[in-house]
């Protein structure tokens, strides 16, 4: 079974600069797909970035990138130029690519994001 | 055009009651997720829908918990004899089948359910 650890629990950032949140996770294959989910109070999930696992190239979404180690298992998300928008709960999330299975996604714990002025 | 919707936002239900919560997702997308929020843990996967036939109800915590989806649309979970350890928020999501990098899981806005 696969598995996703975020080990911060909580982060805090100052408006306008620059924070990495960790995430590794555990799985036996080769091809996958990660992301990052936000999740504001409203509860809403929010898409912010996704990765292919046999891509090297880190994937880029504006102020957010990523930095995937594939062999350390190991998915961060960077967030540059902190935004007070920014502040919510973040997941990491891994989902099978194998075609047929069930496209589950498995979230980590979350690290909740706080933006200071 | 419209997003996933779920009704309703919140359910305060007394232990052992029956509730039923319910999910309208994206105009034609096929697939359909539940999920389960406990307090400080992130969503953990309950039952995956197919169009009509639940494809995979392995996360299912027990048979007091039951999930239809009779037109391939609307979906509605149903939690017998309700439980203190119910409470949670239950999230419902939808894409486009075939699995696609970019057929991302849209996300309602949730039912937080207490069971007092």
């Amino acid at each position: 079974a696969q598995t996703v650890t975020q080990s911060q629990p909580e982060m805090s950032v100052q408006e306008a600069e620059t924070v990495t949140l960790s995430c590794t996770y555990d799985t036996s294959e080769s091809d996958y797909y990660l992301f990052w989910y936000k999740q504001p109070p409203s509860r809403q999930m929010i898409l912010v970035i996704r990765q292919e696992a046999y891509k090297q190239q880190n994937a880029t979404e504006n102020r957010f990138s990523v930095n995937f180690q594939k062999a350390a298992k190991s998915f961060s998300l960077k967030i540059s130029d902190s935004q007070l928008g920014d502040a919510a709960m973040y997941f990491c999330a891994y989902r099978r690519k194998r075609r047929g299975s069930n496209y589950k996604l498995t979230f980590g714990k979350g690290t909740l994001l706080t933006v200071n002025p | 055009g419209a997003g996933v919707s779920q009704t309703p936002s919140n359910k305060v239900t007394e232990k052992g009651k029956y509730v039923e919560l319910r999910c309208d997702p994206i105009s034609g997308h096929t697939a359909l997720y539940w999920y389960r929020q406990s307090l400080g843990q992130g969503p953990e996967f309950l039952i995956y829908f197919q169009g009509t036939g639940a494809a995979d109800d392995s996360g299912l915590p027990n048979d007091r918990f039951f999930a239809v989806r009779p037109e391939g649309s609307v979906s509605t979970l149903k939690i017998q004899r309700t439980e203190r350890g119910d409470s949670a928020v239950y999230l419902c999501a939808s894409s486009l089948e075939n699995g696609s990098f970019y057929n991302e899981q849209f996300f309602g806005p949730g039912t937080r359910l207490t069971v007092l």
